[in-house]
């Protein structure tokens, strides 16, 4: 059973534009989450996160949205640029020093 | 640079045939994760270390085992490889305090003949 989905396998968009992608959660003990960026023989590189205390984390062209109440958090890139195609997780933990639950990723391609 | 630091980058093993993956750390985290990633699918713990505190996934296989002989090394021993086991392996760091972010390595890839 996942507790951690990304129920788009992919995403298009135009270099410039917005890309925003999406994660659902199941269990309302996660405190925290975590956005990933892969690039193919590559390991999952940190990009941004968000404590549950909070509704919006942004750093640079990122930002996450969470929405508690809907289980739901987002992540916006503004603009998107070619560099920023990759596979993106989302991931959710309960507790600190403890295991990460991972989506099984968004590969999200920005042309030109 | 402070990093998370995988050997080899690529593992070729015959089926059976016990392997051990290697990971190191600059980074002085208290606590080193071993995933396994295959392909299309999202990164799965298989255990951790809290310092010396070894905490294992209740779904691991026996056929998995790790050791951490000190604060920067921690290693993944599979004991039989089998078809099934080839996948990415990914190590990953983190403080263990509240804003607890996980730092990964670049992974091994592991192919089983």
């Amino acid at each position: 059973d996942q507790q951690v989905k990304q129920n788009s396998p992919s995403l298009s968009v135009q270099e410039g534009r917005i890309s925003i992608l999406n994660c659902d959660y199941t269990n309302s003990m996660f405190d925290y989450f975590l956005w990933y960026k892969k690039y193919p023989a590559e390991g999952p590189t940190f990009l941004i996160s968000i404590s549950s205390i909070k509704d919006k984390n942004e750093d640079g062209r990122f930002t996450v949205f969470l929405n508690k109440s809907a289980k739901h958090l987002s992540l916006h890139i503004v603009p998107s640029q070619p560099g920023d195609s990759a596979v993106y997780f989302c991931a959710a933990r309960n507790q600190a020093g403890t295991a990460l639950i991972f989506g099984k990723g968004t590969t999200l391609s920005v042309s030109s | 640079d402070a990093m998370v630091i995988q050997n080899p980058r690529y593992q070729v093993t015959q089926f059976g045939k016990p392997v051990t993956l290697s990971c190191s750390q600059t980074l002085n985290h208290n606590v080193m994760y071993w995933y396994q990633q295959k392909s299309s699918q999202a990164p799965k713990l298989l255990f951790h270390y809290y310092d010396k505190d070894f905490n294992n996934e209740a779904d691991t296989p026996d056929n998995f085992q790790s050791r951490r002989p000190n604060t920067s090394f921690c290693f993944l021993d599979i004991r039989s490889p089998g078809l099934g086991d080839a996948a990415m392996y990914l190590c990953a760091t983190s403080t263990g305090g509240s804003a607890d972010t996980q730092y990964f390595g670049p992974g091994t890839r592991l192919t089983v003949l």
